[in-house]
């Protein structure tokens, strides 16, 4: 089954620049999905198809996908986005949908 | 706008089946082309796709679940269901229901159901 690789955690000052990566076999082919989840909250869509953000996720938030990684990037980071963010793809061979194991930013 | 809910018991004994309802509401259950999911996430862990089920009644599950679970739509209820058999400890989880696009990304969530399985 096709398996998503997240780092546990992330640190970064405020204002600074954030890069949570999601690994994965040729992931570049696929179309990657970022969620934040902050605690005790349901996830929310922050990126879809790699690098579209929804109506009402502020531009800092991006995306890109090549090669074997998927990078989600928070520029100008905020006290505000410290949450949990888990990548997605749907897996077209199996026709399942996987997470990433999450990543736990952490705003110092 | 499209909103879901979740609805069930929040214990459930080992070994029995848990059973939960999804209520679509803002919207047909039947119009779009929507996959209609069920995530779980236990305490201090990530997320953990359990399955879909699309209006046509068309199912698949995660295979680690797969002899467990049966998802179901109630499309006159606006409805969709879970069952998960034989449930342990492990199984104790918030579950949320979730509405996919066509894309695969995730649009809907449910606000998520705390679901205990302890005697």
């Amino acid at each position: 089954s096709y398996v998503l690789t997240q780092p546990p955690s992330v640190s970064v000052a405020p204002g600074k620049t954030a890069r949570i990566t999601c690994g994965g076999n040729n992931i570049g082919s696929k179309s990657v999905h970022w969620y934040q989840q902050k605690p005790g909250q349901a996830p929310v869509l922050v990126i879809y198809y790699d690098s579209d953000r929804p109506s009402g996720i502020p531009e800092r938030f991006s995306g890109s996908n090549s090669g074997n990684t998927a990078t989600l990037t928070i520029s100008r980071v905020e006290a505000g986005d410290e949450a949990d963010y888990y990548c997605q793809v749907w897996d077209s061979s199996s026709d399942l949908v996987v997470f990433g194991g999450g990543t736990k930013l952490t705003v110092l | 706008q499209v909103q879901l809910q979740e609805s069930g018991p929040g214990l459930v004994k080992p070994s029995q089946t848990l059973s939960l309802t999804c209520t679509v509401s803002g919207g047909s259950i039947s119009s779009g082309s929507y996959y209609w999911s069920w995530i779980r996430q236990p305490a201090g862990k990530g997320l953990e796709w359990i399955g879909r089920i699309y209006t046509s009644g068309s199912t698949n599950y995660n295979p680690s679940l797969k002899s467990r679970v049966t998802i179901s739509v109630d499309t006159s209820k606006n409805q969709f269901s879970l069952k998960l058999s034989s449930v342990t400890a492990a199984d104790t989880a918030v579950y949320y229901c979730a509405g996919y696009s066509s894309g695969w990304y995730c649009e809907y969530w449910g606000q998520g159901t705390l679901v205990t399985v302890s005697s």
